[in-house]
């Protein structure tokens, strides 16, 4: 069954340092997300993406947070300079969405837990 | 203001009863709601959704969850709990925004524990 994979599992960083988090959505998805989930709280919404273009995207989502599509299977969400308050589990998201339908279910990845220090 | 409740932090059931997790939503328009579950480590499941039409849906590994309008609520029910349902619940609202996209707000999550 097809799923959505995400690097690295885990992944270290300084605090100000600049990181970039892979996914890769399921092959025929035309729909990308993003989504944190701070360690005990719930989970939040950062951004959608459709067509090689943000759709739709939260607060959080300010302009420390990019995100690029920059091959065909490639998501890639990228923090510029990273704080203490990002240390998080980062979790991709992906649906058919053809025709741009957003209300397609969303298949999650298994994460990625960034630690910030 | 849009925003979804989960009264209970945690639950503990005996395997083989019956099971109900409570969600209470608020949202403005015609809300899309799901539950999905999440075991320790892995990614967010989907075990059911609601768009419209019969308001008793149906999910995976058993589970089921009734929307109620009136009561803006969805709690999720499973008749006889099995020891692999110990995860974490969580209850989702979501909608089409002003932009066409789709943004999806969570519940804190009700913790299931299941005793033997």
């Amino acid at each position: 069954e097809p799923e959505v994979t995400q690097t690295p599992s885990h992944q270290v960083t300084q605090m100000g340092q600049e990181v970039i988090l892979r996914c890769v959505p399921i092959s025929n998805h035309l729909y990308f997300y993003w989504y944190r989930q701070i360690l005990g709280q719930k989970v939040e919404f950062l951004v959608s993406f459709y067509n090689n273009e943000i759709s739709e995207k939260s607060e959080i989502f300010d302009d420390q947070f990019s995100v690029e599509r920059p091959d065909g299977s490639n998501f890639t969400l990228k923090i510029r300079s990273t704080k203490l308050e990002d240390s998080a589990m980062y979790f991709c998201a992906s649906s058919v969405g053809t025709s741009g339908r957003t209300t397609d279910t969303q298949y999650f990845g298994p994460g990625t837990r960034l630690t910030v220090l | 203001a849009q925003s979804v409740t989960q009264p209970d932090i945690h639950i503990t059931v005996s395997e083989g009863a019956s099971l109900e997790l409570r969600c209470n939503y608020s949202y403005g328009a015609t809300p899309y709601l799901f539950w999905y579950v999440q075991s320790p480590g892995q990614g967010l499941q989907l075990l059911l959704k609601y768009f419209s039409g019969d308001t008793l849906v149906q999910g995976i590994k058993g589970f089921e969850a009734e929307f109620k309008r009136s009561q803006s609520s969805f709690n999720l029910r499973k008749p006889s709990v099995h020891w692999s349902d110990a995860a974490e619940y969580f209850c989702a609202v979501g909608g089409i925004e002003n932009t066409g996209g789709f943004k999806t707000i969570f519940g804190a999550g009700t913790r299931l524990f299941v005793k033997a």
